[in-house]
């Protein structure tokens, strides 16, 4: 199976920051990669599909780069609506495996 | 507008049997791949199942494989997740999530999740 490895594990930023956040595949997954959002007591939501497109009404502040095994996610100008935990999953070939996640709080 | 509402969580003893369900609206379900993802209290997403459009593509996380059966109903808009042999760590809250495409994809809109406690 595919492990996915995020980091950091949780980040520390302030209103207008902007922040990265990396997700490493144990093998190369070309560009099948996700990321989501998900905020406290609600379902995920997802924001960048195929490792930099970008889902339908997602403001253009998050970007998404990398192909084979190195991945990241930008977050620009950071607003209170931001702070949430942020994972990464591959869907290269199943089992299809989700990063631990990256705890977004503010400082 | 996407609508995924999941049903048959509760309370189960160890080694005892659920069926979660999930109806689908506001979309062609039988063009689209669908998925499970469970999500323990206070921790992150597991990806837990997914099938195909047409079924013909199915796949299971390790950790359930064997226990578990996903399977849909086109005509009915339904997916649903057969859960046996269950064990306390599959407590969690499940998903049902609508796949990008017709076949392995990612879930671009998710349920609101059913809670499944295991515990005697």
């Amino acid at each position: 199976d595919i492990q996915m490895t995020q980091s950091p594990s949780s980040l520390s930023a302030s209103i207008g920051d902007r922040v990265t956040i990396t997700c490493r595949a144990s093998q190369g997954i070309s560009n099948y990669l996700a990321w989501f959002q998900q905020k406290p007591g609600k379902a995920p939501k997802s924001l960048i599909y195929a490792a930099s497109s970008l889902q339908s009404g997602v403001p253009s502040k998050f970007s998404g780069s990398g192909s084979g095994t190195d991945f990241t996610l930008t977050i620009s100008s950071l607003q209170p609506e931001d702070f949430a935990t942020y994972y990464c999953q591959q869907y290269n070939s199943y089992p299809f495996t989700f990063g631990q996640g990256t705890r977004l709080e503010i400082k | 507008e996407v609508q995924l509402v999941e049903s048959g969580g509760g309370l189960v003893q160890p080694g005892g049997s659920l069926r979660l369900s999930c109806a689908a609206s506001g979309f062609t379900f039988d063009d689209y791949a669908m998925h499970w993802v469970r999500q323990a209290p206070g921790k992150g997403l597991e990806w837990v199942s997914g099938i195909s459009w047409n079924s013909g593509r199915i796949g299971y996380a390790d950790s359930v494989k064997g226990r578990f059966t996903i399977s849909r109903d086109n005509p009915k808009n339904s997916l649903y997740l057969q859960m046996s042999s269950l064990r306390p760590e599959d407590t969690a809250l499940y998903y049902c999530a609508k796949g990008f495409e017709y076949s392995t994809s990612f879930a671009d809109y998710w349920g609101q999740g059913t809670l499944v406690t295991v515990s005697s």
